[in-house]
């Protein structure tokens, strides 16, 4: 099946820029997104950028498109304690119908 | 209408027995899909529906899961005979039909013992 990798943590100080990676496999993928996820909850959509664009801003959220390395990133600037969470990484491979995950990078901000 | 809804938020059951989890997806969303997240992993995605109809099944989908969508609005999940490895949180989410955003409800987290 497709691979979704992400690194499992990361910890930053409040205030500072927290860059959170994942790298797929599918070249076919036609959108990639970001959801976070906090304790018992369900996932949030945070933003999602379409496989032929490399860059989209969303307010504190940048999203990072390298499609030759099949590699993504999340980067929120000015991190707050309230974005400790767990952030998914996913592709939509259209001919399957279906999201792929990855397992999720939990990230920790300290104040 | 406010998001996908799912019921209940939780489920004790006894191993052996049949449960049932219900999703409300938003409003107009032709899409419905059922993923299961066990602790620690992803969401793994379990079946799709396109308004009524079942298109994609995982093979994660053991004879004792079946899921229907019978107008084309809500959908249902059981479980029959449930096993401790059935235990997880069970997500449903909705899209639009050109539209591949799609939004998560609060899931059901079930707890076999």
């Amino acid at each position: 099946g497709e691979d979704v990798e992400q690194s499992l943590f990361l910890s930053v100080r409040e205030g500072d820029s927290s860059v959170i990676n994942c790298t797929y496999t599918d070249s076919s993928s036609t959108y990639l997104y970001w959801y976070k996820q906090e304790p018992g909850a369900g996932l949030q959509l945070l933003t999602y950028i379409f496989s032929n664009m490399d860059m989209k801003q969303d307010q504190r959220l940048t999203v990072l498109l390298n499609k030759k390395d099949k590699h993504l990133s999340l980067r929120i600037a000015d991190t707050q304690t309230g974005d400790s969470a767990i952030y998914f990484c996913a592709e939509y491979i259209g001919t399957g119908n279906q999201f792929y995950f990855g397992t999720g990078t939990s990230l920790t901000v300290i104040p | 209408d406010t998001g996908v809804s799912q019921d209940p938020r939780h489920k004790i059951t006894k191993r052996g027995q049949n449960v049932t989890f219900r999703c409300d997806p938003i409003s107009e969303h032709n899409r419905l899909y059922w993923y299961r997240q066990t602790l620690g992993q992803g969401p793994e995605f379990l079946t799709y529906f396109q308004n009524e109809a079942q298109l994609e099944k995982s093979r994660l989908l053991s004879d004792r899961f079946s899921a229907e969508r019978p107008k084309g609005s809500f959908s249902t999940l059981e479980i029959q005979r449930t096993e401790q490895g059935d235990s997880a949180m069970y997500l449903c989410a909705s899209s639009q039909q050109r539209n591949t955003e799609a939004f998560f409800g609060q899931g059901t987290r079930l707890t076999v013992v």
